[in-house]
């Protein structure tokens, strides 16, 4: 059974601080890496891809790879009250389905 | 920028009816997803779609659910028989390619099985 680990939090960081997230993925041949934002209620909206070791920056977000220790993470810099959500790490192990962690609910207090 | 579009966004159906979700994916993609979500549960995979078939579904697909384009633009998921069970949220998503690409969702509609 190919699994997706996160802490399901709650994650409590202060207004413009850096809120760190974390996953672990059980599939060493997974090949594709995702952070999904979800507001209560809504849908899972794509935030970062990553795909080789390393990191990938995108304005205020920076996705972290490390297949040897079959680690992902997301870092969001200057956290604004509309970062308040629920993050989804997904994979994809080269088939077509992506498989889902629980998510980490992410408060960020004013 | 493209979406995916879903509807209706919510309903209310009797266990034992038969139920149809739409979806209308992003126009350029050429790859069909169907996933589920139980309340405070994880996103799961149900089925992929691709050139008028079945690429590939999970132990959840069972015979009770189909998938078909009924045209050029349409995406439908059927469940045939509901369960109280089948309550969830089902998000449609497409993506441009098969393999390692983003798939993107549309706002999904709430299934609610009395």
């Amino acid at each position: 059974q190919k699994e997706v680990e996160q802490n399901s939090g709650p994650l409590s960081v202060p207004e413009g601080a850096i809120a760190s997230l974390n996953c672990t993925y059980s599939d060493r041949g997974s090949q594709s890496f995702f952070w999904y934002r979800q507001y209560s209620g809504k849908s899972p909206e794509l935030i970062m891809s990553i795909y080789s070791n390393g990191d990938k920056e995108d304005g205020r977000f920076t996705a972290q790879l490390n297949k040897a220790s079959q680690y992902v993470s997301l870092l969001i810099r200057d956290s604004q009250p509309s970062d308040s959500a629920t993050y989804l790490c997904a994979v994809n192990g080269g088939n077509e389905k992506l498989t889902f962690g629980t998510g980490t609910k992410l408060t960020i207090i004013p | 920028e493209p979406e995916v579009t879903q509807t209706p966004s919510h309903q209310v159906t009797q266990m034992g009816q038969e139920v149809i979700l739409r979806c209308v994916p992003i126009s350029n993609h050429l790859y069909f997803y169907w996933y589920r979500q139980i309340l405070g549960q994880k996103v799961e995979f149900l089925v992929s779609f691709y050139n008028n078939e079945i690429s590939e579904k999970s132990e959840i697909f069972d015979d009770q659910f189909s998938v078909e384009r009924p045209d050029g633009s349409n995406f439908t998921l059927k469940i045939r028989s509901t369960k109280l069970e089948d309550s969830a949220m089902y998000f449609c998503a497409s993506s441009e390619s098969r393999y390692n690409q983003p798939q993107h969702f549309g706002d999904g509609t709430r299934l609610s099985i009395l």
